[in-house]
């Protein structure tokens, strides 16, 4: 079955560089998009951006500058890169699949890993 | 950016009753609005795509609808399982944007 995972450290600091895995399972990431939503605690969800199928990404423009979204295929995996991180990047932060064939709505959603960045 | 603005923030129903949330975007979206159901601690599911299609495996009594850029959310007999936030989000051009949420409270 479809599964997303997603691992990283929890705790960061202002102005380091933020890495996490998405590992997927289940279908190929050269069959559908996967794209990062982040959630600060208690409030709502924002699209930060997106991998698709051919590898071509789209991203918010609020975080573009800072953010890099890049996969290896063979280990089934998408990451996420973003660095200056300012403690307004507290948050947990979801890989979903996009179905990418009816629609770029995300069909499939991982556990999500929360982020806190404080000195 | 396209804005999407939910409605309302909050609600409370009875189990067995309906209810109604809508988000209104600020701009054609062509029907491309998903909602997605949250539980507390829990990671966003899809329930409804294409403004009105049934992702498999959700209940029936939940069901979608639009009129002109108004998008509905309707839940039909409540029932506790249902307590939840409810959110809206178009995928029509970037970037995505969500509702900001509906807090639903089973009375």
């Amino acid at each position: 079955q479809v599964q997303l995972k997603e691992s990283g450290p929890g705790l960061m600091q202002p102005s380091e560089t933020l890495s996490l895995t998405c590992t997927v399972s289940g279908f190929s990431l050269t069959s559908n998009g996967v794209g990062w939503v982040r959630q600060p605690l208690g409030k709502g969800l924002v699209w930060m951006g997106t991998i698709w199928a051919g590898g071509s990404t789209n991203y918010n423009s609020a975080v573009q500058s800072r953010l890099s979204i890049s996969r290896d295929t063979s280990k089934s995996q998408v990451f996420l890169k973003m660095n200056s991180l300012q403690p307004e990047d507290t948050g947990t932060y979801y890989c979903a699949r996009h179905d990418s064939f009816r629609g770029d709505y995300f069909d499939y959603w991982g556990q999500g890993v929360m982020v806190t960045v404080s000195s | 950016d396209i804005q999407m603005t939910q409605s309302p923030a909050s609600l409370s129903a009875s189990l067995g009753e309906t209810v109604t949330i809508e988000c209104l975007a600020s701009e054609d979206i062509y029907s491309n609005l998903a909602w997605y159901q949250q539980k507390p601690g829990k990671s966003p599911q899809l329930l409804i795509y294409d403004a009105s299609s049934l992702q498999d495996g959700v209940p029936s009594r939940f069901s979608g609808s639009e009129s002109g850029t108004q998008y509905s959310l309707e839940i039909n007999s409540l029932q506790s399982e249902d307590a939840a936030t409810y959110f809206c989000q178009q995928h029509h051009d970037y970037p995505f944007t969500f509702g900001s949420g509906t807090k639903l409270e089973i009375k």
